[in-house]
């Protein structure tokens, strides 16, 4: 365990479905981010928080809905998504520059699928 | 933007052998940070080494060491007595230096390594 924990771990979902990616940390860190990872891509920045504040949202289609309550979790909830939506959720987060560049402490993942 | 660049797909060797997994980048600034992170089959991303750009000399980890060449914008991985468990994909990623707001990795495609008993 690296001190970041997602649920679920496989989630399969029908195109009108809707449900929740969870993810939670208790590393301490101000900044928690979203990416997808897709076969043969390289992995794609979806959403940064920084102290719960979003701070970048990379042309995410509507359907993608994050949400940062406080600094510790960090949900992405899906409605009417599409097959090619299908990927791995990796979720990870991170400490301020200031007290050095760790990179980031990632999750598990969730392998989503929808069909 | 940045971007990173791994040429190698895939590579396979034998267990003990040497192998040197390849990443160049892109980038106008100057101070920066660049990692490689190994992702095995439990999905786990997880850090094998950090290199400061400022620092010229190169960092190690154990049997893991790299090659930092700047002015090449070249970061290539070599890992040593290479074991069974060494068995993952392997990401190349970029962190721009900066004090105020999240840190954003920039990553490659990813090489995708394979030892071979």
């Amino acid at each position: 365990e690296t001190g970041v924990t997602q649920t679920p771990r496989h989630l399969v979902m029908g195109m009108t479905n809707k449900k929740s990616l969870k993810c939670e940390q208790h590393l301490g860190h101000n900044a928690m981010y979203w990416y997808k990872q897709s076969a043969k891509k390289p992995l794609e920045l979806m959403f940064v928080y920084n102290f719960k504040e979003q701070t970048e949202n990379n042309s995410v289609p509507s359907r993608f809905s994050p949400e940062c309550p406080n600094s510790s979790h960090l949900f992405l909830h899906l409605h009417t998504l599409q097959p090619e939506d299908s990927a791995l959720y990796l979720c990870a987060s991170s400490q301020e520059m200031r007290r050095g560049a760790e990179g980031y402490t990632f999750g598990s993942g969730t392998r989503l699928t929808v069909v | 933007a940045q971007t990173v660049t791994q040429s190698q797909p895939e590579m396979s060797v034998q267990e003990a052998e040497t192998v040197t997994l390849s990443c160049t980048y892109d980038t106008s600034e100057n101070n920066y940070y660049l990692f490689w992170y190994k992702q095995p089959p439990s999905r786990q991303m997880i850090l094998v080494i950090r290199q400061e750009a400022y620092k010229q000399q190169n960092a190690t980890e154990n049997r893991f060491s790299v090659n930092f060449q700047k002015a090449a914008k070249s970061f290539s991985l070599k890992i040593s007595d290479s074991q069974l468990g060494d068995t993952a994909m392997y990401f190349c990623a970029f962190m721009k230096l900066s004090f105020q707001g999240a840190q954003k990795l920039v990553f490659g495609q990813g090489t995708r390594l394979t030892i071979n008993p």
